[in-house]
């Protein structure tokens, strides 16, 4: 079963930085692309980061460019989200997600919150 | 950047009616088209890609239709567990990948 578990949300001040991790299992982590997509407060979602298989390729939104660096560790099966600069816009639930070899998101996970807030 | 306008917003529906919710894309996506379910306090679900193609573990009375820029899910008669959030996505021109803005079903 595939499973992705998203962890380190939490409360963190306007500049301050926080760190996401997701644990994946249930699947071959190397060789599936992933991404991070978030969700603000009764909003929709937005899709934040990807990085390919093996890291060779890296893209974010212009809303995060700059500040947010995803990062893999395929030995430990997880993805990272390094967030710096955070702002109160930065503030949702952020997914973990599994990019299928069809090329859509097929597995999620349970999400963690980031609130920014002073 | 690829814009994906869903409608309606809100859809009131009985249980055991027909919803069709509606998907559209600013430009082609081909059949680049995913659909998401997501209930309260839930993640998203993928319940369609490649615009008619049902996830595993998806009920044969959700189904899609749709390439280029005009897109639908029909769910044939809804259950009390559809009623939820529904998202459409491309997947063809990225990065970005784009999500519509949700239409939400409710009971009538």
């Amino acid at each position: 079963e595939v499973q992705l578990v998203e962890s380190g949300g939490g409360l963190v001040q306007p500049g301050g930085s926080l760190r996401l991790s997701c644990a994946a299992s249930g699947f071959t982590f190397i060789g599936y692309s992933m991404n991070w997509v978030r969700q603000a407060p009764g909003k929709g979602l937005e899709w934040v980061s990807y990085i390919s298989s093996r890291s060779r390729t890296i893209y974010y939104a212009d809303s995060v460019e700059g500040r947010f660096t995803i990062s893999r560790d395929d030995a430990k099966n997880s993805l990272y989200l390094q967030m710096n600069s955070l702002g109160v816009e930065d503030t949702a639930v952020y997914y973990c997600v599994r990019r299928s070899n069809s090329w859509d998101f097929d597995y999620w996970g349970q999400g963690t919150l980031v609130t920014v807030s002073s | 950047e690829i814009v994906m306008t869903q409608f309606p917003a809100t859809l009131s529906v009985s249980p055991g009616e027909r919803a069709t919710l509606s998907c559209r894309a600013s430009q082609s996506v081909s059949s680049n088209l995913a659909w998401y379910q997501q209930k309260p306090g839930q993640a998203p679900r993928l319940l369609i890609y490649g615009a008619s193609t049902r996830a595993t573990g998806i009920p044969a009375r959700f189904s899609g239709s749709g390439s280029g820029t005009e897109f639908t899910l029909t769910i044939s008669s809804l259950q009390s567990e559809d009623f939820a959030v529904y998202y459409c996505q491309q997947y063809d021109n990225w990065p970005p990948w784009t999500f519509g803005q949700g239409t939400k079903v409710e009971i009538k």
